[in-house]
């Protein structure tokens, strides 16, 4: 079985400044990793994701997420935040063998960025 | 673009009353998935179909929920009788299997008195 435990339930920055939303999971098998984001009134969109390859993925909108198998991390950065990215953010996982459709998430972080 | 449709949006009833929630996934895709948020959580699988088939219902709570999605597209969600317990956001999810991206309805929220 799976688990994720996002560390932080609120992040409060301010417009331009850098952002680490922080995520540790648990597993006895190997994993893939997402993060979804949920801006107001809309439903949850992906982010970014990681299967294999490279550690460190990017979204479009300047988002990066490195995973560190030896922490057990997928930590989410961007090193300057606009008030448009206020939203709530899931990280998840699911295992990279078997049903790897099914998404475990976190508890939320709500980043609430301000002027 | 296509978006996965899901009704009602809101919906308030009273304990011991029956509600179903209503599903349409994005054409083509093949999996199904409906979610648990409750607020202040994150969301939680309560049931996953392929097709027609469930693959994993491992935390539906059998004795009161329901699932179905008879022609493997659109679905159907239903609590019989609800419990206060189950105000929550209902999400519903679709994708074209594997590790792909899931696209999530709006949700249908609900609020048991």
């Amino acid at each position: 079985a799976q688990s994720v435990t996002q560390l932080d339930s609120q992040v409060p920055v301010f417009e331009e400044a850098p952002v680490e939303l922080r995520c540790n999971y648990s597993s006895s098998v190997s994993v893939y990793l997402f993060w979804y984001v949920q801006y107001p009134n809309q439903g949850l969109q992906l982010l970014l994701k990681y299967l294999s390859g490279s550690t460190l993925v990017e979204s479009i909108n300047g988002f990066e997420a490195e995973f560190n198998k030896s922490q057990t991390s997928f930590h989410l950065r961007k090193p300057s935040v606009h008030i448009s990215d206020t939203a709530e953010y899931f990280c998840a996982v699911s295992p990279s063998r078997g049903n790897t459709g099914k998404l475990i998430f976190g508890q939320g972080t709500t980043l609430q960025v301000k002027p | 673009e296509a978006e996965v449709a899901q009704s009602p949006r809101y919906k308030i009833t009273e304990k011991s009353q029956a509600v179903a929630f209503w599903c349409d996934p994005i054409s083509g895709h093949a999996t199904l998935y409906w979610y648990r948020q409750i607020l202040g959580q994150g969301p939680e699988l309560l049931v996953q179909f392929q097709d027609e088939s469930v693959v994993d219902d491992s935390q539906l709570p059998k004795d009161r929920f329901s699932a179905e999605r008879l022609k493997g597209v659109d679905s159907t969600l239903k609590i019989q009788p609800a419990e206060l317990g189950d105000s929550a956001m209902y999400l519903c999810a679709s994708s074209k299997g594997g590790a792909g991206e899931l696209f999530f309805g709006e949700g249908s929220r609900l609020t048991v008195l």
